[in-house]
């Protein structure tokens, strides 16, 4: 079965620029998550949908970031516009979620730099 | 509020020679969820393990190991063996009932086992 699948998987653009990051879930999963993991901070939660409705983003660092996931096997992350201090390392998670069990499986994560 | 943490920074093994990596967590929820991640240097996050808080019993699979003590809260895991593919940098993490579906993360455990 495919795991979850991530593009790009290295992207590199200038400041200012607008980066969208996309990922398609484990198929039959019902919640997808959004990560940032940076040296300083670790792994942080951006953002979750469950059943394509955003749940919590409290997470998301400001208003440049925005997510959407229009349907169950697509979602994508937009930073508009990008800044240096947003270089990072950003997966994406999906889960199928019963109660308080579920177990996150995790893409391969998109690099970005931010120049 | 729920915490991880991995005390062990980095760790350096001889190839065969077994490892423990430590993780002790903090939450307030008689229900909740550990688990242990790997990302080895290629950077994708592995699921290896989730053990519930009414689950004590120590789990094996493999060379790796896992040791749940609820009463040193604490959830280690072990490594017999070890091999050079088991280098990576290893993540304890747990969601807990009321933690609205966050999965806190520890800092990671950097483990390098050489030839």
């Amino acid at each position: 079965d495919a795991g979850v699948i991530q593009s790009p998987r290295h992207e590199v653009t200038e400041m200012g620029q607008e980066v969208t990051l996309r990922c398609k879930p484990i198929s039959g999963h019902n919640s997808l998550f959004w990560y940032r993991q940076t040296m300083m901070r670790g792994l942080e939660l951006l953002i979750y949908f469950n059943n394509n409705v955003p749940i919590d983003d409290s997470g998301m660092p400001e208003d440049r970031f925005s997510a959407k996931m229009p349907n169950a096997s697509f979602s994508t992350l937009k930073i508009q516009p990008s800044e240096p201090r947003d270089s990072a390392v950003y997966f994406c998670a999906s889960s199928f979620w019963v109660g308080i069990q579920e177990t996150q499986y995790f893409g391969p994560g998109t690099r970005l730099l931010v120049l | 509020a729920q915490k991880v943490t991995q005390a062990q920074t980095e760790i350096s093994v001889v190839e065969k020679e077994d490892v423990t990596l430590d993780c002790v967590y903090e939450t307030r929820d008689t229900t909740y969820y550990l688990f242990w991640y790997k990302q080895p240097p290629s950077g994708e996050l592995v699921f290896l393990i989730r053990r519930n808080s009414f689950d004590e019993q120590n789990e094996i699979s493999g060379r790796y190991s896992w040791n749940f003590q609820k009463s040193t809260s604490s959830f280690n895991f072990t490594i017999t063996a070890s091999q050079v593919v088991d280098s990576a940098v290893y993540f304890c993490a747990l969601t807990s009932a009321g933690s609205a579906r966050q999965l806190t993360f520890g800092s990671g455990t950097q483990l390098t086992v050489l030839p």
